[in-house]
């Protein structure tokens, strides 16, 4: 069964810092893919960022990477130079190819000060 | 940049009531989902819609849910007597073609069941 592990339930990180929030997943799949989603306090779910398991590189846009560790199972969310609007809840989520449900982690609640 | 639209975005409805929320996915999008977040807690899959019919549902997704695609434009979902505990944020989304394409959300419908 697909299982998705977000351990951070909060994090704090000071205005144009780099922060990481990790995501663990368990999967005895090959074909899967990996999203990152952002849900700010209005309540959209915003995608960010997605990452194949058999892409060779980490997928990046703009100030958001994805650390993708296969070996070890983890998709962590690498956002650069945080802004005071990266303020959100964000969630990790799961797809094995051919199914069509996301599988969503528990979430992390991060907290940009100025 | 084209988006998922979904209306209404908030709902009080009275327990044992019908309600039907609404969803505009994607133009070329060819999956269709509906997923639902109790307050709080993390997103859940409901179901997943691909060429005019039902290709995944949860154990969420019982006798008092249906979905329908009335036409080329719209994808429902419908809950046919309401309980306290179908209070929630329901969001659509929609995917276009391909294994690897990313899966867009609405900005959601709170209902709330009273």
């Amino acid at each position: 069964a697909q299982k998705i592990t977000q351990t951070q339930p909060g994090m704090f990180v000071q205005e144009k810092e780099a922060v990481t929030l990790d995501c663990t997943y368990d999967t005895s799949d090959q074909s899967y893919g990996l999203f990152w989603y952002k849900q700010p306090s209005s309540g959209e779910m915003i995608f960010l960022i997605y990452q194949g398991s058999y892409d060779e590189q980490n997928a990046t846009e703009g100030r958001y990477s994805l650390n993708f560790q296969k070996a070890r199972k983890s998709a962590n969310l690498v956002i650069s130079a945080s802004q005071l609007g990266d303020s959100a809840m964000y969630f990790c989520a799961m797809r094995h190819t051919g199914f069509q449900k996301l599988v969503f982690g528990t979430g992390t609640r991060l907290l940009v000060s100025p | 940049e084209p988006e998922v639209t979904q209306t209404p975005s908030h709902q009080v409805t009275q327990m044992g009531q019908e309600v039907i929320l609404r969803c505009v996915p994607i133009s070329n999008h060819l999956y269709f989902y509906w997923y639902r977040q109790i307050l709080g807690q993390k997103v859940e899959f409901l179901v997943s819609f691909y060429n005019n019919e039902i290709s995944e549902k949860s154990e969420i997704f019982d006798d008092q849910f249906s979905v329908e695609r009335p036409d080329g434009s719209n994808f429902t979902l419908k809950i046919r007597s309401t309980k306290l505990e179908d209070s929630a944020m329901y969001f659509c989304a929609s995917k276009g073609p391909g294994a690897g394409n990313t899966i867009y959300f609405g900005e959601g419908s709170w209902l709330t069941v009273v």
